[in-house]
């Protein structure tokens, strides 16, 4: 079965900086996957997904993901932070034909002034 | 836009009532689901329905059972609410793969609490 790991619970950044938030999934042979954002007292949005083809995927509000096969990640990324962006933020990962989606742990963005 | 709503934001029940959570999606999508999520837990699926009248356990149904006979509507049912059942609860709809459609949309969550 798959799995996600979401290798930080928290993540302190200063307003401006860089911010990486890590992901890995348990290997399969064909995977989709997905990076949701839920803001506080909200639902979950998705940010972006990768199906196929190019491995950086661009998805909204500035953020970004590159898919690692060899390394089984899917790292998100944005190259400065608004405070705007605080926020939890889940990896997750679908078997192909599988309409289920697997969830990660999630990991909070705290965004310093 | 998709739009998932859910019948309530804030819910408290007394242990041993019976709750209905109430979940509608305006798409015609195939697929609905339901989660909790707890803090440091993530989103844990409790049951997923593909179908009118169909249905599938997810990871955690103990406690709960579901009920979908209209395809825009699927309602969660706690038989005897407890304590331990004290989260927040949010459903998702898809058209699901064969659709073409691969992510799931999600309602603003229900946080139910009971005492």
């Amino acid at each position: 079965a798959q799995s996600v790991t979401q290798l930080d619970s928290q993540v302190p950044v200063f307003e401006e900086a860089p911010v990486e938030l890590r992901c890995n999934y348990s290997s399969s042979v064909s995977v989709y996957l997905f990076w949701y954002v839920q803001y506080p007292n909200q639902g979950l949005q998705l940010l972006l997904k990768y199906l196929s083809g190019s491995t950086l995927v661009k998805g909204i509000n500035g953020f970004e993901a590159e898919f690692n096969k060899s390394q089984t990640s899917f790292h998100l990324r944005k190259p400065s932070v608004h405070i705007s962006d605080t926020a939890e933020y889940f990896c997750a990962v679908s078997d192909r034909w599988d309409d289920k989606i697997i969830f990660g742990k999630g990991t909070r963005l705290h965004i310093l002034p | 836009d998709v739009k998932v709503t859910q019948s309530s934001r804030y819910l408290v029940k007394r242990t041993g009532e019976k709750v209905f959570l109430e979940c509608v999606q305006d798409m015609d999508h195939e697929n609905m689901f339901w989660y909790r999520q707890d803090p440091g837990l993530g989103l844990r699926l409790i049951y997923f329905s593909y179908d009118v009248k169909m249905k599938e356990k997810g990871d955690i149904p103990e406690g709960y059972s579901v009920s979908r006979e209209k395809k825009e509507r699927f309602s969660l049912i706690l038989e005897s609410a407890s304590t331990n059942q004290t989260s927040m609860y949010l459903c998702a709809s898809s058209p699901g793969q064969r659709g073409g459609v691969y992510e799931q949309y999600f309602g603003p969550g229900t946080r139910l609490t009971v005492t």
